[in-house]
């Protein structure tokens, strides 16, 4: 079966200093996999997604990027985070269930910018 | 401009009772939607979806209506359970693989 793994699941991080999050997904090849952000009360946010190595697309422009070294690894990072970074950051691969591209998430990683 | 809409950020119900969720899209090349429940600190977890080929789709307590025309959709739970008190988000893709756009959600809450 399936599962994908986030982690750290919890980040407290200064304004300026770095930030890597890492998500790696086992039981399939060559997902697709997505960086959302959820900040709080609001919905999810679409950050990047990629359809293979080193294949990224941004959908909203920022001080993160994305990476996908291997296969099934997604990175999240920043060389200088925001106080307005902070937020739940999700994971996910998609798999095509009748039709449908459905998501799998992965638990979140709870970032705090101080 | 948000392609996916939940105007109602909180909804409460008895125990028991129905819960409506509703959600709109504007954009009209949207042909696959999916409903999501989410608990605090956890990923959201993929309830039911719906092809814009078809008006209904029923999963045990979970419904979800389609309404093209009116670029409408709505998540009925019956009976409701405390249990199913999460944030729910609509989303929406316009083809298979392609990304998915997510609603702001609706809290529901289902009191005992």
């Amino acid at each position: 079966s399936q599962t994908i793994h986030q982690w750290p699941a919890t980040l407290v991080q200064p304004v300026g200093s770095p930030l890597s999050l890492e998500c790696t997904v086992e039981g399939t090849s060559n997902p697709n996999l997505y960086w959302y952000r959820q900040a709080a009360g609001r919905g999810l946010q679409l950050l990047f997604y990629s359809v293979g190595i080193g294949q990224i697309s941004s959908e909203v422009p920022q001080n993160l990027s994305a990476s996908r070294p291997q296969d099934r690894q997604f990175i999240l990072s920043s060389k200088k985070l925001l106080l307005s970074d902070s937020g739940f950051y999700l994971c996910a691969w998609s798999v095509l269930w009748s039709g449908a591209n459905v998501l799998t998430f992965g638990a979140g990683s709870r970032l705090t910018v101080l | 401009d948000q392609q996916v809409k939940q105007n109602s950020p909180s909804l409460s119900v008895q125990e028991g009772r129905i819960s409506i969720l509703n959600c709109d899209y504007t954009n009209s090349m949207f042909d696959y939607f999916l409903w999501y429940k989410k608990y605090p600190a956890e990923g959201p977890t993929f309830l039911i979806s719906i092809s814009s080929i078809k008006d209904k789709n029923e999963d045990g307590r979970f419904t979800v209506f389609l309404n093209k025309s009116a670029k409408h959709l709505s998540l009925h739970i019956v009976p409701s359970q405390p249990g199913d008190s999460a944030v729910y988000f609509c989303a929406a893709l316009r083809t298979s693989y392609d990304k998915v756009i997510f609603g702001p959600g609706t809290s529901l809450s289902v009191i005992p």
